[in-house]
């Protein structure tokens, strides 16, 4: 059964740091978001893409956010200089279609922590 | 703006008890409500929606309605077993891609 890969599945880096985060999506797919859940927190939507652009973000998604697809598989979340505030479990996701009634399918997660 | 709200876990029950979540939901318009299950190591994996009020989502055993008029989607399973335990999310989608999720419950089934 196909399914969304991230890599890797923990990153430990120094704040001030650049991460750069990969998914492969299900290769069908044309739409893909990014989520993320600080520990003991709500998962937050930080960003969704289609067609090689943004097409809605949260207010967390600020300047030190990026995302890209920058081959035929790879999507990829970069945080430009990392706080201590960004550790978290990021979740990557891919959709066949949108709407109300789409099924976004899950990645296992990348686990951030920022020292 | 949009919330979830679901019963703080973590819930422990024993193998064949009687299983339900709770989960309310504040949100403009009619959304589009899902349970999502996340299994040790594994991705957030959809086990169940309703996209309008009075559907009933099911699957494996479980199921939810949606209940406009309490704002609810609570999860219920009637035997549960080990193999269900794992994190259950209640989330919504009122837009053409954003789902707004609650915090999770942790469910624990012992023999």
């Amino acid at each position: 059964e196909p399914e969304v890969t991230q890599t890797p599945s923990h990153q430990v880096t120094q704040m001030g740091q650049e991460v750069i985060l990969r998914c492969v999506p299900i290769s069908n797919h044309l739409y893909f978001y990014w989520y993320r859940q600080i520990l003991g927190q709500k998962v937050e939507f930080l960003v969704s893409f289609y067609n090689n652009e943004i097409s809605e973000k949260s207010e967390i998604f600020d300047d030190q956010f990026s995302v890209e697809r920058p081959d035929g598989s790879n999507f990829t979340l970069k945080i430009r200089s990392t706080k201590l505030e960004d550790s978290a479990m990021y979740f990557c996701a891919s959709s066949e279609r949108v709407g109300f009634n789409n099924e976004q399918f899950f990645g296992p997660g990348t686990r951030l922590t920022v020292l | 703006g949009n919330s979830v709200t679901q019963m703080e876990g973590p819930v422990t029950l024993s193998e064949e008890a009687f299983l339900t979540i709770n989960c309310t939901y504040t949100a403009t318009g009619y959304p589009s409500l899902f349970w999502y299950v996340q299994y040790p190591g594994e991705g957030l994996q959809l086990l169940l929606k309703a996209t309008k009020a009075d559907d009933k989502g099911s699957n494996k055993g479980f199921e939810a309605t949606y209940r406009k008029e309490t704002t609810s989607f609570h999860l219920e399973k009637g035997s549960v077993q080990v193999s269900d335990s794992a994190v259950y999310f209640c989330a919504l989608s009122d837009s053409f891609s954003k789902l707004t999720f609650g915090t999770g419950t942790r469910l624990q089934v012992t023999l």
